[in-house]
């Protein structure tokens, strides 16, 4: 079965500062993306950034980048020089099913300390 | 830049009654989704819905469920005799074929059922 682990529940950053939230999924392809989702306080379901897994360069969106391992199918997201906009749940989301339905994984939820 | 949007945002109803939520997906977007978010839970797949038909649900959409496309604009999510434990976020979400599977999700319709 396809699935997605996200192992820390709960992460902390001081501002200005840089975290690391971790990802790991399962799958038997070989082809696909990763994404990773942002979930403010208004619950809205935003997308930080996605990953190409044919794709050896890790991708970036500003202070966004991911690690991408698939040999280890690994997918972490780094947020540099974090802000206080920045404290959300933070899902990471693969297109598991036939029809590209996502697998998310349980979420982080991420503070951000003045 | 074009949007998904759901009405209502906050849906209060009895146990046993039926809702219907609505979507509006982006307009040259072919593929649709309904996801649902317990409190504190992660986001679960309910159903995928292309070409005027179901493409695949999960085993949390049984026959209480239903969705359907009635006017070529709006998508909905039947909710027939709601039970205590259908109080949750329900979000839409859609996406052009092919490509990236990037899905563009609605700001979600919450859900409350007395």
């Amino acid at each position: 079965a396809q699935t997605v682990t996200q192992s820390q529940p709960e992460m902390s950053v001081q501002e200005a500062e840089t975290v690391t939230l971790s990802c790991t999924y399962d799958t038997s392809e070989s082809d696909y993306y990763l994404f990773w989702y942002k979930q403010p306080p208004s619950r809205q379901m935003i997308l930080v950034i996605r990953q190409e897994a044919y794709k050896q360069q890790n991708a970036t969106e500003n202070r966004f980048s991911v690690n991408f391992q698939k040999a280890a199918k690994s997918f972490s997201l780094k947020i540099s020089d974090s802000q206080l906009g920045d404290a959300a749940m933070y899902f990471c989301a693969y297109p598991g099913g036939s029809q590209g339905n996502l697998i998310f994984g349980k979420g982080t939820k991420l503070s951000v300390k003045p | 830049e074009p949007e998904v949007t759901q009405t209502p945002s906050h849906q209060v109803t009895q146990m046993g009654q039926e809702v219907i939520l609505r979507c509006v997906p982006i307009s040259n977007h072919l593929y649709f989704y309904w996801y649902r978010q317990i409190l504190g839970q992660k986001v679960e797949f309910l159903v995928s819905f292309y070409n005027n038909e179901i493409s695949e649900k999960s085993e949390i959409f049984d026959d209480q469920f239903s969705v359907e496309r009635p006017d070529g604009s709006n998508f909905t999510l039947k909710i027939r005799s709601t039970k205590l434990e259908d109080s949750a976020m329900y979000f839409c979400a859609t996406r052009l074929a092919g490509g990236s599977n990037e899905q563009f999700f609605g700001p979600g319709t919450r859900l409350t059922v007395l």
